[in-house]
């Protein structure tokens, strides 16, 4: 049991290069979400997925899409990146309303 | 004014000394409500929930007043590994299954 999963763990891109960041979870949770920590800021949501086939933006969808491309995975693309999106990523899932949020390990993206 | 507030800190405090955070949080409405550890560089991790009528888990005691819309999280005989960064949870009403993050407060404790 993995929980939750993601790769790569670090990435550097050149500005205007696109690339996906992958998400996996193995708790059959029905929700899933994406954020963004920045230095000295909390958590800020970027998109989620209510349950499988449903997909909504967050606080800061702007220069993100996504796709919740099963149960299980749930992907954010950055199509062309820019250097205010050098963040940590995190994935997370739920399974349901009011319960507690299950966390990956984050993926490090510099933006140059 | 934020969704959920918490002192920046840090709270330096040496081994064994007890230590008390607070939040407030600003939607009524809010039912859930968590306390979440960070560690430098990593993923959060849940630390507890909080429940309406205060709930202790070891070292650690969680608070909630829904009048003052206020969570506080104590830890008694602090150790080193308690160093980290302590995030205020609180679930977003409006928001399917969606929770607000509070920014944290940094904790050292030293020999």
């Amino acid at each position: 049991n993995a929980g939750v999963t993601q790769t790569p763990k670090f990435q550097v891109l050149k500005t205007g290069q696109s690339m996906t960041l992958q998400c996996a979870q193995d708790m059959n949770h029905n929700s899933m979400y994406w954020y963004r920590q920045d230095p000295g800021m909390g958590l800020r949501l970027i998109y989620y997925s209510a349950s499988e086939g449903t997909t909504d933006k967050g606080e800061v969808p702007n220069g993100y899409n996504v796709s919740r491309l099963n149960k299980r995975e749930f992907s954010l693309r950055l199509e062309s990146a820019a250097p205010s999106q050098t963040s940590v990523y995190f994935c997370a899932s739920t399974l349901g309303q009011g319960s507690e949020q299950y966390f990956g390990p984050g993926t490090r993206l510099t933006v140059t | 004014r934020k969704e959920v507030e918490q002192d920046p800190g840090p709270f330096n405090v040496p081994e064994g000394a007890t230590v008390a955070f607070n939040c407030t949080y600003s939607n009524s409405a809010s039912q859930s409500f968590f306390w979440y550890r960070q560690d430098c560089r990593k993923e959060p991790k849940l630390l507890m929930s909080v429940y309406s009528s205060g709930n202790e888990d070891g070292r650690f005691t969680a608070q909630l007043n829904r009048a003052s819309q206020y969570i506080s999280l104590l830890i008694r005989d602090s150790k080193l590994s308690d160093s980290a960064t302590y995030l205020c949870v609180v679930n977003n009403p409006g928001g399917y299954n969606k929770l607000i993050f509070g920014a944290g407060t940094r904790l050292a404790v030293h020999p």
